[in-house]
């Protein structure tokens, strides 16, 4: 699986859109991208994920660039239950396809 | 939508003793499985893949003979934590791919709290 590399940490301001970058500069043809949060104490959840094209569903948007090396998650509207750390994976599509995790951007978000 | 049931979400076992975790598709099958392991404040692990009807793949570093992993369903994974140390106690979590599309995402079990005394 292709590496991905996150900042450590961002904050939001409530109602403010969060804009998380993704970088993934070794990523092959047949890898997607997938988002995922996690909210202190729980598994992760699936947020959106993409190959070629932006996403869009009621969670969020996925922005990839045209050369696939980058990416960027957005929360549209944050609320304070969006604070969480927030994962970018890049896998093959097929089921055999293993997701590595890295550390994530921890996402806080502020009153 | 998909969702993955974990059972127990926490559990306190002595030391020597045996914890069975289960990992359960609700609404759809799932030929693999994952389990990962998280320590505080580190990320997630990937121990191993769960494969119905066959052995369970190992990553590096894992002791299969600790961590005994049984598909014998489509909606059924089990992880097995044998002769707990108090070293295993982490955050274990399953999850399983939501459909045979290509591209479908990972959806994951709400982790099982593992504590060894």
């Amino acid at each position: 699986d292709a590496k991905t590399t996150q900042p450590p940490s961002m904050d939001c301001a409530e109602g403010r859109a969060a804009n998380l970058p993704c970088n993934h500069s070794t990523i092959s043809g047949n890898e997607y991208v997938y988002w995922y949060r996690q909210i202190h104490s729980q598994g992760p959840q699936y947020i959106i994920h993409g190959l070629k094209n932006n996403e869009t569903n009621e969670m969020a948007s996925l922005i990839i660039t045209e050369d696939r090396k980058s990416s960027t998650l957005i929360l549209p509207h944050a609320t304070l239950r969006d604070t969480a750390v927030y994962y970018c994976i890049v896998r093959v599509g097929t089921n055999a396809g293993k997701s590595t995790f890295g550390d994530g951007t921890t996402l806080t978000v502020k009153p | 939508g998909a969702v993955v049931s974990q059972h127990p979400s926490w559990v306190i076992c002595k030391s020597g003793t045996s914890v069975k975790i289960e990992c359960r598709s609700l609404d759809f099958q799932a030929t693999t499985m994952f389990w990962y392991r998280q320590f505080p404040k580190q990320s997630l692990m990937l121990m191993a893949t769960s494969n119905e009807g066959s052995k369970a793949t190992y990553e590096q570093g894992v002791e299969k003979d600790k961590f005994l992993i049984n598909h014998a369903s489509l909606t059924l994974s089990t992880l097995t934590v044998t002769s707990a140390h108090p070293e295993d106690s982490s955050f274990y979590i399953c999850s399983a791919r939501d459909g045979n599309f290509e591209g479908s995402p990972l959806h994951f079990g709400n982790g099982t709290r593992l504590t060894v005394t």
